[in-house]
C-alpha cells in the first residue's frame, strides 16, 4: 500500500517561491505507469489540479499556473517536489501530493487514487 | 468557477437514495473523458470513489455507483448512511483549458 507524506514550510511570504516535497513509501516512484500529482484547496473552497509528473520526466502543468510552476522528481529519494514562485495570498492552500493512475483500459485521464494527508500553506508577511 | 458544475449542496434521509450531478461541456466530459468522483470527510484527504465513469475501486460499498450520458455525469448513493456525510467531487479533463479539472463540490447532508 502506497503512503504519501508532504513536508514543507506552513508559512511563505507573498513573493517568494512555495517549496513543497512529497515523500512516497511502499513502493517505488520510478516503478510503473503513475503520475505523481499535486493538488490544492483553499480554506473552504474546492479542489485545484496543480499539475503532475510522469515516470519518464515529463510534467504536465495547470495553464494557469504553468508560468511560476515546476514539479521535479528524484527516483534517488523517492520523492517528488512542487516549486511555486511569486506567491499571493491566493495561493494560500491545502496542498495534497496524490498518485495518478489509469486503471480503466480506455483511460483517457488519470484517477487519483492514494493522496498525502494535505499541508495548510499560508501566504502571509 | 469551474467547468464542471455541481449542486452545492443535496440531503437525504437514512436509507434513501441520493444523486449528485456533474454537468459538463463539449470539452470535457460530452468529448468522451473519463470521469471520476471522490469523497472528502471532514478535516481529511479526498478519497477515490469511482473511477473511469463507472467503477469502484476494492473497498468502495456498492452503494456508490456512476454513470455518464451525454456532456453530464451522475453520482448515485442507495441506503443512505450517516457516515455518507460529506464533501462530493467529480473530476475530467477539459480540452480547451488543457488539463485536469474538478467540479465545484457538492456537500452531502445526512438528515
Amino acid at each position: 500500500q502506497v503512503q504519501l507524506q508532504e513536508s514543507g514550510p506552513g508559512l511563505v511570504k507573498p513573493s517568494q517561491t512555495l517549496s513543497l516535497t512529497c515523500s512516497v513509501s511502499g513502493g517505488s516512484i520510478s516503478s510503473g505507469d503513475y503520475y505523481w500529482s499535486w493538488i490544492r484547496q483553499p480554506p473552504g473552497k474546492g479542489l485545484e489540479w496543480i499539475g503532475y509528473i510522469y515516470n519518464s520526466g515529463n510534467s504536465y502543468y495547470n495553464p494557469s499556473l504553468k508560468s511560476r510552476l515546476t514539479i521535479s522528481i528524484d527516483t534517488s529519494k523517492n520523492q517528488f517536489s512542487l516549486k511555486l514562485s511569486s506567491v499571493t495570498a491566493a495561493d494560500t492552500a491545502v496542498y495534497y501530493c496524490a498518485r495518478g493512475v489509469c486503471s480503466s483500459n480506455a483511460c483517457s485521464i488519470p484517477e487519483f487514487d492514494s493522496w498525502g494527508q494535505g499541508t495548510l500553506v499560508t501566504v502571509s508577511s | 468557477q469551474s467547468v464542471l458544475t455541481q449542486p452545492p449542496s443535496v440531503s437525504g434521509a437514512p436509507g434513501q437514495r441520493v444523486t449528485i450531478s456533474c454537468t459538463g461541456s463539449s470539452s470535457n466530459i460530452g468529448a468522451d473523458y473519463d470521469v471520476h468522483w471522490y469523497q472528502q470527510l471532514p478535516g481529511t484527504a479526498p478519497k477515490l470513489l469511482i473511477y473511469g465513469n463507472n467503477n469502484r475501486p476494492s473497498g468502495v460499498p456498492d452503494r456508490f455507483s456512476g454513470s455518464k450520458s451525454g456532456t453530464s455525469a451522475s453520482l448515485a448513493i442507495t441506503g443512505l448512511q450517516a457516515e455518507d456525510e460529506a464533501d462530493y467531487y467529480c473530476q475530467s479533463y477539459d480540452s480547451s483549458l488543457s488539463g485536469s479539472v474538478f467540479g465545484g463540490g457538492t456537500k452531502l447532508t445526512v438528515l
